[in-house]
């Protein structure tokens, strides 16, 4: 079965500290994407690559980064948390060519900024 | 700018309902149109995928239409039952990009 790993579901950590969300899939997809999700907003998109080392910013970038070293595992970094980055993070992927269909989610991480 | 309208934003019904939820879209620009299901706490699964050349598509007991030209998308669910309350969003593929809707959440009472 294919599947997007969030190394974790539930995350509290303290303003200004270096956060780091690790996402892993298995289904050789070449593309991947963070989002955040908040109520009334809907899923914006943070960051996402298409290839190993690539990566494009999305439509709210400011205040994270990403790294991809590796084809299957796609990390979304926090430099310095605040509190408006509180929020439900998904991670998702699709194969090349498929920029506009990501179509795998992971099970999200909700992380709480205190 | 893509934007994506969902309404309504909460939906209750009683077990057996058909039901139609809607998903309006600005960008006639659109390469696809995708509906997706969303348990509490959980990620997004995929329901149903139209290419902007086809006009719908079906999947057991839910349907999924597209009408470009009114901007348009609805998902059809046929007979509802308890285990379909979620909340579904629909997203408007456009060229590189994805642009989601803020779901409609389905509550199916038994």
């Amino acid at each position: 079965d294919v599947k997007v790993t969030q190394s974790s579901r539930y995350l509290v950590k303290r303003t200004g500290e270096k956060v780091f969300l690790e996402c892993v899939q298995d289904m050789d997809h070449e593309n991947m994407f963070w989002y955040r999700q908040d109520p009334g907003l809907g899923l914006r998109l943070i960051y996402f690559s298409y290839d190993v080392k690539m990566k494009e910013k999305g439509d709210i970038p400011e205040g994270y980064s990403v790294s991809r070293e590796k084809k299957e595992r796609f990390s979304l970094i926090l430099e310095s948390a605040s509190t408006n980055q509180t929020s439900m993070y998904l991670c998702a992927s699709s194969f090349h060519g498929q920029i506009n269909q990501p179509q795998h989610f992971g099970d999200g991480t909700r992380l709480s900024i205190l | 700018k893509q934007e994506v309208t969902q309404i309504p934003a909460a939906l209750s019904v009683p077990e057996g309902e058909n039901l139609v939820l809607n998903c309006s879209f600005t960008d006639s620009a659109i390469y696809n149109l995708q509906w997706f299901r969303q348990d509490p706490g959980k990620g997004l699964t995929s329901l149903l995928l139209i290419q902007s050349s086809q006009r719908e598509q079906t999947s057991g007991r839910l349907n999924a239409s597209l009408d470009k030209s009114s901007g348009r998308s609805t998902l059809y669910i046929a007979a509802s039952q308890p285990g379909d309350s979620a909340t579904y969003l629909c997203a408007q593929g456009g060229y590189q990009k994805v642009t989601f809707g803020t779901g409609t959440k389905l509550q199916v009472i038994p």
